[in-house]
């Protein structure tokens, strides 16, 4: 069953405007961590943001924040004032910690800024 | 700062033959991830160690396989390759098992012909 769902169509966003990538997630580990991963075209996995299972408040990186609602599971990013070169393919991912560790991806949402 | 460090970074290879991919990952990182991902797919999750030791297996075929070497590198073996082999191999590292960081590679990308 998949465990990380990320169900957005491609998206359009204007340049200097906020986008909100949805991630939605399922586990019985009590202790998890989420993250969030950005690939652009050329191929490689930028790492963005972590939250953990425990942490009391959002997770913030610059001009990242995920937006997590544990009893919702739910673990949304949130890009403020996009850029161009935020186009981009991004991944959610989970690791459960009493599991098998492992990084679990959802199938990403794709992100096209227009100036 | 150092990143994880993949080679290849592009390999073509015939049918049936063997490819070697190669990871160093961060230093002080003892755990190593590998994916694979095809076209237009999301990261497919192959074999991972902890300190040397295999921790986990996903969905890597027979063909394959993968050690961590003292130096903590890593290195996946693929042999008798096929059409459906060509993705991009990404190794990630994390510095212990349930930490907050997973970095990874810029990958290989594999093209079987």
């Amino acid at each position: 069953a998949q465990k990380i769902t990320q169900t957005q169509p491609g998206m359009f966003v204007q340049e200097k405007e906020a986008v909100t990538l949805d991630c939605t997630y399922d586990t019985s580990d009590p202790s998890y961590g989420l993250f969030w991963y950005k690939q652009p075209s050329s191929g490689e996995m930028i790492f963005l943001i972590y939250q953990g299972s425990y942490d009391q408040q959002n997770a913030t990186e610059g001009r990242y924040s995920l937006n997590f609602q544990k009893a919702r599971k739910s673990a949304n990013l949130v890009i403020s004032a996009s850029q161009l070169g935020d186009s981009a393919m991004y991944f959610c991912a989970m690791r459960e910690v009493y599991g098998n560790n492992r990084l679990a991806f959802g199938k990403g949402n794709q992100v096209v800024v227009i100036p | 700062a150092a990143g994880v460090i993949q080679s290849p970074r592009h390999l073509i290879k015939e049918k049936r033959e063997t490819a070697t991919l190669k990871c160093y990952p961060i230093p002080r990182h003892d755990t190593v991830y590998w994916y694979q991902q095809g076209p237009g797919q999301d990261p497919q999750f192959l074999i991972s160690f902890y300190e040397k030791m295999q921790s986990d297996k996903g969905s890597i075929p027979d063909r394959f396989s993968a050690q961590q070497f003292s130096d903590y590198h890593s290195e996946l073996n693929m042999s008798s390759l096929e059409l459906g082999d060509s993705a991009l191999y990404f190794c990630a590292s994390s510095p212990r098992t349930g930490d907050t960081e997973a970095f990874f590679g810029q990958g290989t990308r594999l093209t079987v012909v």
